[in-house]
């Protein structure tokens, strides 16, 4: 899974995009925010191209999935708050096949 | 809704020392999984188990379905084991899992 840029500054108000792409041709993709001392929480999800669902967290947020292999998240309005490190994950399955995680990217947003 | 607790939320142990991680969780599950995360570094999942135990290397991992409760244990740790260790689960909404669901970790250090 990869997963850019791994660092990303910006500021209030700006749109921003981190992409991510898998090529293991896995129907499910989910994006996560990881804040500290907390567990991941659930942004956005998809089990198929032109497939996206809400998680536990996605105000904020917007997702797509037109291809099996990419799965964009982006930020309309950056805004302090959505300061954390981003996941992007895949797997065969929702719930019951490993996950494969990109290798996160940490936003700063002043 | 699956709640996933972990214990403990931090450990500290000397080199060689065997070392045991538990997550609990509140409903049935399919699988639960393991995860390991380095220092500044990505995600990287270990396990998947639905029964009994699973053994990588030194890595082992059990998992009881009726008391709803899984262990990670390390056997004779190393400093390289020093990670946090992530257990998730299914998460439920409606007409079935959405997603994983995860503790908010363990972070172990192994000291030489």
């Amino acid at each position: 899974v990869t997963q850019n840029p791994r660092y990303l500054i910006t500021v209030t108000g700006k749109k921003l995009t981190v992409t991510c792409s898998q090529n293991m041709n896995h129907e499910y993709m989910s994006w996560y925010r990881q804040d500290p001392g907390m567990g991941l929480k659930l942004i956005y999800y998809s089990v198929g191209a032109g497939i996206t669902d809400k998680g536990e967290v996605p105000n904020g947020y917007n997702v797509s999935r037109s291809t099996t292999e990419d799965f964009p998240l982006r930020l309309e309005l950056a805004a302090p708050s959505q300061t954390s490190v981003y996941f992007c994950a895949s797997s065969d399955d929702r719930a019951n096949s490993p996950l494969h995680f990109g290798n996160g990217t940490r936003l700063t947003v002043t | 809704k699956n709640e996933v607790e972990q214990s403990p939320q931090n450990l500290t142990a000397q080199e060689g020392e065997f070392i045991t991680i538990n997550c609990s969780y509140s409903v049935g599950i399919s699988a639960l999984h393991w995860l390991q995360q380095h220092p500044g570094g990505g995600i990287v999942s270990l396990f998947m188990l639905s029964s009994g135990k699973k053994k990588h290397g030194r890595l082992i991992a059990t998992i009881n379905i009726q008391e709803k409760h899984s262990s990670l244990h390390i056997t004779a740790s190393h400093p390289r084991d020093s990670a946090v260790y992530i257990c998730a689960g299914p998460k439920y909404s409606g007409g079935g899992a959405d997603g994983l669901t995860f503790g908010k970790g363990t972070h172990l250090i192994i000291q030489p």
